[in-house]
């Protein structure tokens, strides 16, 4: 969904190092979530936000920080990486609405850690 | 704890059959749900959704059939098309859960269309 993008698209690094995924979204919307995604395991929820002031935990956060710093972008970071964090990240988006809280999904970034 | 699974992990339909593409689900307390299509190197795409107090609802090509007495849900594509291969995902939102209205996923079914 070009509403929602997120940079980089593709990243490799070695471990140790400091990342930073960015999201960025145009659709206004004010929950923002972070998800990773391994092979046969789906998508994990790391990290959610609903404005700008609410940052939650998600099933997976240990390892990773996230920053909400306006309604449009969200960023997730992984302070000292390792190679267990290695999968496909997404970032989602999605309006208050009670239960119909359809999200909409980013392009994905691949992490690669070394 | 609470999950959301498939029940195929793959299937494979001939051009022009129709795919059911299956789902448990076993909290009882989510009343969301939703079907998302993940093509190769993409994002998920939302696909359709349907909610507790409804049992079938269709879309264009799809149709989500949602069984509460047996926590099952299904997804239909009919007519399939060469388009259509990709990675399926039921999701539940995770009421009762600790991330809000966050999204619970299951492991995916990948739809392999041929010719």
């Amino acid at each position: 969904d070009a509403d929602v993008t997120q940079t980089p698209r593709n990243r490799i690094t070695k471990t140790g190092k400091r990342i930073m995924l960015e999201c960025s979204q145009t659709k206004g919307h004010d929950r923002m979530y972070w998800y990773r995604q391994d092979p046969g395991l789906g998508l994990r929820l790391i990290y959610y936000s609903f404005d700008v002031k609410d940052i939650n935990k998600g099933e997976i956060s240990d390892g990773y920080s996230v920053s909400r710093q306006a309604q449009a972008k969200f960023s997730l970071s992984l302070e000292s990486a390792i190679p267990n964090q290695t999968a496909l990240y997404f970032c989602a988006t999605s309006a208050t609405g009670g239960s119909t809280d359809t999200q909409y999904f980013g392009p994905g970034t691949r992490l690669t850690v070394l | 704890g609470e999950s959301v699974g498939l029940h195929l992990p793959t299937l494979s339909v001939q051009e022009g059959d129709n795919s059911i593409i299956n789902c448990a689900y076993s909290n009882s307390a989510s009343d969301y749900f939703i079907w998302y299509k993940q093509e190769s190197g993409k994002g998920p795409q939302f696909i359709i959704d349907i909610r507790s107090n409804m049992d079938k609802r269709q879309g264009q090509r799809v149709t989500v059939l949602l069984n509460k007495t047996v926590k099952h849900l299904s997804l239909q594509i009919a007519a399939t098309q060469p388009g259509d291969s990709a990675v399926y995902f039921c999701a539940e939102n995770n009421k009762g859960g600790n991330s809000g209205y966050a999204l619970n996923f299951g492991k995916g079914t990948s739809l392999l269309v041929t010719p």
